[in-house]
Formats: C-alpha cells, sequence, structure tokens
C-alpha cells in the first residue's frame, strides 16, 4: 500500500522566514494531496488540496509544489509568523477515498 | 458551528473495561472514519465506513469494533481496554467522492490505567 514519508519532524524558523516541510510517497497512482494543520487540543484543519494535474498552488502566504517525478509533495509557508506555530501533516488518497498521512511536523515560529 | 463532534473528550478508562468513543457528524457526508494519533506514528485508521450499516477494517482495526447505526453517527469500541490503547482518537467525515478531503472533529483522549 501507499506509504508516505513527512521530513523534518522538528522545525524552528525565525519570524518572517520562510519554512519548507516535504512528503514523499510511493504510488504513482496518487491523485490527490492535501496539507493540514493541527493546533495544540484540536482537530485536524485543511489548509489546501491539491489534485496532480496541479504542479503548483499558492493561497494566502502557503505554496504547494507537486512533483509527480519524484513523488514528492512541499509545503512552504512564506513570511511565517507565531501563529503559524503548530503540527502539519502531508495526506495523499490513492483515489479510493481512504487518506494516508504523514508523521507530521512540529513548527516553531520564534518572535 | 461544529460539523464534527466527538465525545466525550477525554476519558479515562480502567483495563478490561468497555469504551464507547462516539462520534457525530452534520456535513450528511457517506464516508465517516475512526484515526489514533500517537508520537512518532501520526495518524492510523482503524475502522471507517461507507454509510449507515457499513463498517470496514483500516489498518490496525486489532481489538476495536465500530457501529454506524445512522448517517450522522460513528461509534468506536473498545471491548476491553488495554493500556496500549491510551492515545487520542479522531473521528473524520468524507464525502465519498474520490477526491474529497476529510473534516476532523477535535479529538477524544483516552487515558487506560
Amino acid at each position: 500500500g501507499e506509504q508516505v514519508e513527512q521530513r523534518p519532524p522538528h522545525l524552528s524558523v525565525p519570524e518572517g522566514d520562510s519554512a519548507v516541510i516535504i512528503c514523499t510517497y510511493t504510488d504513482s497512482a496518487t491523485a490527490y494531496f492535501y496539507w493540514y494543520k493541527q493546533e495544540p487540543g484540536a482537530g485536524l484543519q485543511l489548509l489546501m488540496s491539491v489534485f496532480s494535474n496541479v504542479d503548483r498552488k499558492e493561497e494566502q502566504g502557503l505554496t504547494v509544489l507537486l512533483n509527480k517525478k519524484d513523488k514528492q509533495l512541499s509545503l512552504n509557508l512564506t513570511a511565517a509568523h507565531p501563529g503559524d506555530s503548530a503540527v502539519y501533516f502531508c495526506a495523499v488518497n490513492p483515489g479510493y477515498q481512504n487518506f494516508y498521512f504523514g508523521k507530521g511536523t512540529s513548527l516553531t515560529v520564534i518572535p | 458551528e461544529a460539523a464534527v463532534t466527538q465525545s466525550p473528550r477525554n476519558k479515562v478508562a480502567v483495563t478490561g473495561g468497555k469504551v464507547t468513543l462516539s462520534c457525530n457528524q452534520t456535513n450528511n457526508h457517506n464516508n465517516m472514519y475512526w484515526y489514533r494519533q500517537d508520537t512518532g506514528h501520526g495518524l492510523r485508521l482503524i475502522h471507517y465506513s461507507y454509510g449507515a450499516g457499513s463498517t470496514e477494517k483500516g489498518d490496525i482495526p486489532d481489538g476495536y469494533k465500530a457501529s454506524r447505526p445512522s448517517q450522522e453517527n460513528f461509534s468506536l469500541i473498545l471491548e476491553l481496554a488495554t493500556p496500549s490503547q491510551t492515545s487520542v482518537y479522531f473521528c473524520a467525515s468524507g464525502a465519498g467522492i474520490n477526491y474529497a478531503e476529510q473534516f476532523f472533529g477535535p479529538g477524544t483522549r483516552l487515558t487506560v490505567l
């Protein structure tokens, strides 16, 4: 079955810097990709979804890149601020509605 | 209004006891899911459902049962709770369309002593 690796597990960046989180997946047929944010004590909140026909998507200071050749998905938070501090998860959906999640990246933005 | 709710939010149980975690969704979604979240493992799928009356095994179903009596409700049942089931449990719902994202509840923290 699908396997998802996410790195780094922990990331600290100064306020205003960018933060990059990367996921790799194994099933080349996987078509749907997601990034979620989890704040302390809360559930996962969807940040962005990307379909396999898209290489790049930008929304509200977030950029998602999809490299299908290398089976790699990345999330770039440009100009991070302390409110971005949270745990971020990538998720992939091979198309039968079950998701596979990365293990998460704990991001700390230092004021 | 929160579309996926879970109860209880916190639960302490004894080894060997029965635990039922409940989930309710107002999204009118066909699919519902139960995950557990543990440090170093991320989210792992326990059971899921395609609609009322349906339950399917996920990746780690051992020690868990599920029940979907209606479109809105999905329960996770631990018949004989063990300390290894101490975790945070998340319920999610999804529209049942290939590309549809999942919407998560706030989680239930379960401690089995």
